[in-house]
């Protein structure tokens, strides 16, 4: 089955750290752009990183640069976003998304908590 | 940024009926628009791409319509499965942005 499925979610204090990890099965990974959303309790659905095909290029929401970094290994098919200097306001549960020939979120994966709490 | 607003927040339809949701850019998105699903507890799920297009598995009782910055979502008989919240979303543009939701309740 084509999936994605994040891990690493958790419980962090305010200006500490965390990795998730997102890991792809039954597809090209290496063919795909990837790209992490949010969505805060109640909320939305908010954009947060992306990276490129072959991981070369790499962007970000403003509110999170300087404080994430993405990245991916294509010979494991797995894409980590590292979090740094975490704010309450970062607290969300974290998607990553394929992003399909047409350009839109074809495959999300299941969501990764991040309760950031002192 | 392009924002994307829904309307309306909350919609109440009985089953068997007919929904209509709306979404509106705050500049032309050309044909660049997704809809996706989200029932509770669970991943976002996409509906339809290019406006128009029903992603793979879809159910023909789902159509999008529109173009620029006035877009349709429509049910034209609603399941039980799919009282849920939608989200419409632009790709034509960075970031990628959302609309805030239409939840459709069981009325």
């Amino acid at each position: 089955e084509v999936q994605l499925v994040e891990s690493g979610g958790g419980l962090v204090q305010p200006g500490g750290s965390l990795r998730l990890s997102c890991a792809a099965s039954d597809f090209t990974f290496s063919k795909y752009s990837i790209h992490w959303v949010r969505q805060a309790p109640g909320r939305g659905l908010e954009y947060v990183s992306a990276i490129s095909a072959d991981g070369g290029d790499t962007y970000y929401a403003d509110f999170v640069k300087g404080r994430f970094t993405i990245s991916r290994d294509n010979s494991k098919n797995t894409l980590d976003l590292q979090m740094g200097s975490l704010r309450v306001e970062d607290m969300a549960v974290y998607y990553c998304a394929r992003v399909g020939y047409h350009g839109v979120y074809d495959i999300w994966g299941q969501g990764a908590m991040v309760i950031v709490s002192s | 940024e392009i924002v994307m607003t829904q309307s309306p927040a909350t919609m109440s339809v009985s089953p068997g009926e007919r929904a209509t949701l709306s979404c509106r850019a705050s500049q032309s998105v050309s044909s660049n628009l997704a809809w996706h699903q989200q029932k509770p507890g669970q991943a976002p799920r996409l509906l339809i791409y290019d406006t128009s297009t029903r992603a793979t598995g879809i159910p023909a009782r789902f159509s999008g319509s529109g173009s620029g910055t006035e877009f349709t979502l429509t049910i034209s008989s609603l399941q039980a499965e799919d009282f849920a919240v939608y989200f419409c979303q632009q790709y034509d543009n960075w970031p990628r942005t959302f609309g805030q939701g239409t939840k459709v309740e069981v009325k």
